[in-house]
């Protein structure tokens, strides 16, 4: 248990239906973030928060819509999917931005897209 | 670009010792760390260099070269459970963590 939970655990979708991924840390961290990670892949960035304000997105597509209503929690929206979004979806926090803080992941959403 | 470059997979005997590198090449550095990931779990962190040297924590050891832009993980006295992957980050001048593919150590009895 790392203090970060994710909901579901597994997805399957259909390319025209529309879900959310949850994420709620109990670290009182700052910061969270979603990645995606693909196998053989480098985790890939996708939307950094930072006391509640996005301070990265990194040319995600349209397609995935984040939400951060605190502190605590963090949404990814996904509609119109592709088959290619298919993977891993990470949630991590971390105290801040900077120094030594580690981040802290969940067990992550593994999606499948068809 | 960015890039950060690890072996794919490593094999090692239980008992035994391996070291796992990471090079990268990346705008400006503010530390690199070390995450270890079981198969259909959370990465969990294992350890932080910004400084060149060595750190030593239990069986697992970080070195940093920054005029090299390279680092090993090393991991003694290998357990079955280590079997795992192994993934380097450095923090940019940024303060992104640019992720390596990461290492799947494969440890044998």
């Amino acid at each position: 248990e790392t203090g970060v939970t994710q909901t579901p655990r597994h997805l399957v979708m259909g390319m025209t239906n529309k879900k959310s991924l949850k994420c709620e840390q109990h670290l009182g961290h700052n910061a969270m973030y979603w990645y995606k990670q693909s196998a053989k892949k480098p985790l890939e960035l996708m939307f950094v928060y930072n006391f509640k304000e996005q301070t990265e997105n990194n040319s995600v597509p349209s397609r995935f819509s984040p939400e951060c209503p605190n502190s605590s929690h963090l949404f990814l929206h996904l509609h119109t999917l592709q088959p290619e979004d298919s993977a891993l979806y990470l949630c991590a926090s971390s105290q801040g931005l900077a120094d030594v803080n580690e981040q802290f992941f969940g067990p992550g959403t593994r999606l499948t897209v068809l | 670009g960015q890039n950060i470059d690890q072996p794919t997979e490593m094999t090692a005997t239980e008992g035994a010792i391996v070291q796992i590198n990471c090079t990268y090449q990346t705008s400006g550095f503010n530390g690199l760390f070390w995450y270890q990931q079981h198969a259909g779990e959370a990465p969990t962190f294992l350890s932080y260099n910004v400084l060149d040297g060595l750190e030593e924590k239990g069986r697992f050891s970080s070195f940093l070269s920054r005029s090299k832009g390279y680092s090993y993980l090393l991991l003694k006295e290998l357990q079955m459970k280590d079997s795992a992957s192994y993934l380097c980050a450095v923090r940019d001048s940024n303060y992104q963590l640019i992720w390596g593919a990461g290492t799947k150590l494969i440890i044998k009895p």
